[in-house]
């Protein structure tokens, strides 16, 4: 079965500055990746997506992340964070046949100082 | 945009009651799912449906639990008799397909058992 692991549970960046959060996962096949962020009292929203192809993706709001196989990774990444983007972070993972459920971390948080 | 919209956006009920929590999906979508997310932990699937059937169902999802699409835009999650563990977020969420096509969230109900 899927699973994902996001090692980093909270993070705190200031404004302006870079940001990675880390995602590993695991699959035996090639995996659909998925990030997505939560606001407070709001749903899932779907930052970006991997499923073939060019390991490097690019999202909605400025995020990028970055499949490596040889790492079991997708990281993602923003190059500098606004106030806005503090949130819930969550990486999952789909199965590219077979079962259609997602695999989801357990999130990381988000803090953004001024 | 379109999006997925989910009644209530907060539950309380007695232990022991039934609940019926409700989702209108995306108009053009064609797979349903339910997840949940007790407080502080990951977001777990429960179930899946497609062609007015369940496709998918994880261990959570056990015979106090059901679904149905009483018409063509609502997608229900019954929870027959209700515990204090069934405290949760719960999220409905649509696709187009499987695999490779994402699965759209609503902002969730808050599920509080008594």
């Amino acid at each position: 079965a899927q699973s994902v692991t996001q090692p980093d549970i909270h993070i705190t960046v200031s404004e302006g500055a870079s940001l990675e959060l880390r995602c590993n996962y695991s699959y035996g096949a090639t995996p659909y990746l998925f990030w997505y962020v939560q606001s407070p009292g709001q749903g899932l929203q779907l930052l970006l997506k991997y499923f073939s192809g060019d390991t490097l993706v690019q999202g909605i709001k400025g995020f990028e992340a970055e499949f490596k196989r040889s790492q079991s990774s997708f990281n993602l990444r923003k190059p500098s964070v606004h106030w806005s983007d503090a949130a819930e972070y969550f990486c999952a993972v789909g199965a590219s046949t077979g079962a259609n459920n997602l695999f989801f971390g357990t999130g990381t948080r988000l803090t953004v100082i001024p | 945009e379109p999006e997925v919209t989910q009644t209530p956006s907060h539950q309380v009920t007695q232990m022991g009651q039934e609940v019926i929590l409700r989702c209108v999906p995306i108009s053009n979508h064609l797979y349903f799912y339910w997840y949940r997310q007790i407080l502080g932990q990951k977001v777990e699937f429960l179930v899946s449906f497609y062609n007015n059937e369940i496709s998918e169902k994880s261990e959570i999802f056990d015979d106090q639990f059901s679904v149905e699409r009483p018409d063509g835009s609502n997608f229900t999650l019954k929870i027959r008799s209700t515990k204090l563990e069934d405290s949760a977020m719960y999220f409905c969420a649509s696709s187009q397909g499987k695999g490779n096509q994402p699965q759209h969230f609503g902002d969730g109900t808050r599920l509080s058992i008594l």
